[in-house]
């Protein structure tokens, strides 16, 4: 079956650097997503990795690694406002998104 | 403001009851979709439309009734819930519904509590 695995919830410090990750078992690949859900609203696009390597936006990173079925979410410098969930997605070889449970980031002062 | 809308923003219905969520999208996309989300589980399709036409149906009950007017409008139909589908129920579009990044755009959700 398909499967993306994330930690359901990580603390972090604010001003301090967090790193969350996910690993995929899909039937094929074309694609990984990065939501952010704050609590209520709209999930919102956050990054997409199609090849391997680092794509980098600001204070948010993503990385990727098709060999490993691996993808992490960086979060620098973090702010009260980045508490929230992360979704992770993998778009399969049929273009259907598998997405893993997210993992719900609480930041404290 | 997203782009997307979604009325109610809240919903408690009984078990006889039928009542409808709508969704909206000014973004001008092509494809519009229809996911359950509950709490600390994946967020599962349940419906697709492209240009208006259904084009995935992820097995789900018939008490659960997709309409498509248009490619700016759409509703989910609920008829004779029951509680385990108290969940929030996402819309989302997107330019097209194949290949390319093909991003979603989300509604805020319509929280539903079937008593």
């Amino acid at each position: 079956g398909q499967n993306i695995d994330q930690p359901t919830e990580m603390t972090a410090t604010e001003g301090a650097i967090v790193q969350i990750n996910c690993t995929y078992q899909t039937s094929g690949f074309n694609g990984l997503f990065w939501y952010q859900q704050h609590a209520g609203e709209a999930p919102t696009f956050l990054s997409y990795n199609v090849l391997d390597g680092l794509e980098e936006k600001g204070r948010f990173s993503s990385f990727l690694s098709r060999s490993k079925g691996y993808s992490y979410l960086l979060l620098k410098e973090l702010q009260m406002k980045d508490s929230a969930s992360y979704l992770c997605a993998v778009r399969d070889s049929n273009y259907q998104l598998i997405w893993g449970a997210g993992t719900k980031l609480i930041i404290k002062p | 403001e997203t782009g997307v809308t979604q009325t109610p923003r809240h919903l408690v219905m009984g078990m006889t009851n039928k009542k409808s969520l709508k969704c909206e999208q000014h973004l001008g996309h092509n494809a519009m979709y229809w996911y359950k989300q509950s709490a600390k589980k994946p967020l599962e399709l349940m419906f697709v439309y492209s240009l208006e036409e259904r084009v995935e149906n992820n097995s789900v009950p018939s008490r659960f009734s997709p309409e498509c007017p248009n490619s700016s409008h759409l509703f989910l139909h609920l008829h004779t819930l029951q509680p385990e589908d108290s969940a929030l129920y996402l819309c989302a579009s997107s330019q097209e519904t194949g290949s390319g990044a093909n991003v979603l755009t989300f509604g805020a959700g319509s929280r539903l509590t079937v008593l």
